[in-house]
């Protein structure tokens, strides 16, 4: 079945730099990878996908970048800031391209200070 | 729309004891599933459904049942509460229709689960 990868499990940065985290998937008919921010005690909430089509998605402050041939996306945040502080989850769609399951990473920690 | 809503919010059980986790969805979505999260584990797929009656095993699903009655229901039941059960479990729920590559997922609010 499919696995994700997640790294770093950790991240800090000083306000204002930029944060990258990284995923890798092994299904290779995954088309569909969201990215989700779980801010504590919170629930998951989607913060940007980009599908199989697309090598590059931007929304302000925020991209996702996928490279299907090796396998890997990556989140990339610019600017941050403290209310960025979060746990963030990489995804990639498994089985059935049509069935919505989505496979998640093990979560990264970024902690942004001040 | 209350979106997707989850019963009980904490729960406590004994080892042993059996309960039923709700979850509802007013979305009028085809797709819901159950996670868990563990410290360090992220989230893990236990079951899903793609529709009323269609139901399907995840990374996890052992311990646990599920059914899908209704488009809106998608209950989970744990059999005999192990203390390995004791973790936050989400349910979330999509749109999907035949060709479209998956959608965006809904979580709602956990249900803290604690089994002794």
């Amino acid at each position: 079945g499919e696995n994700v990868e997640q790294h770093p499990s950790t991240l800090s940065v000083q306000e204002g730099d930029s944060a990258v985290i990284k995923c890798t998937y092994s299904d290779s008919a995954s088309n569909y990878f969201p990215w989700y921010k779980q801010e504590l005690g919170k629930r998951p909430q989607l913060i940007i996908d980009i599908r199989s089509n697309v090598g590059e998605k931007k929304d302000q402050r925020i991209a996702v970048t996928l490279n299907k041939t090796a396998k890997h996306f990556s989140l990339h945040i610019t600017e941050t800031q403290p209310e960025d502080s979060a746990v963030y989850f990489c995804a990639a769609s498994s089985g059935s391209s049509n069935t919505g399951k989505l496979i998640f990473g093990q979560g990264t920690t970024l902690q942004v200070k001040p | 729309n209350a979106g997707v809503t989850q019963t009980p919010k904490f729960q406590v059980l004994k080892t042993g004891q059996s309960m039923t986790l709700q979850c509802a969805q007013d979305m009028n979505h085809e797709y819901m599933s159950w996670y868990r999260q563990d410290p360090g584990m992220g989230l893990r797929l236990i079951h899903y459904s793609v529709g009323a009656g269609i139901t399907d095993q995840g990374e996890v699903p052992n311990g646990y049942n599920v059914s899908r009655s209704t488009t809106e229901d998608f209950p989970l039941r744990l059999l005999s509460a192990a203390p390995s059960q004791t973790s936050v479990y989400f349910c979330a729920s999509s749109f999907w229709t035949s060709g479209r590559r998956g959608g965006t997922q809904y979580f709602g609010p956990g249900t803290r689960l604690t089994v002794l």
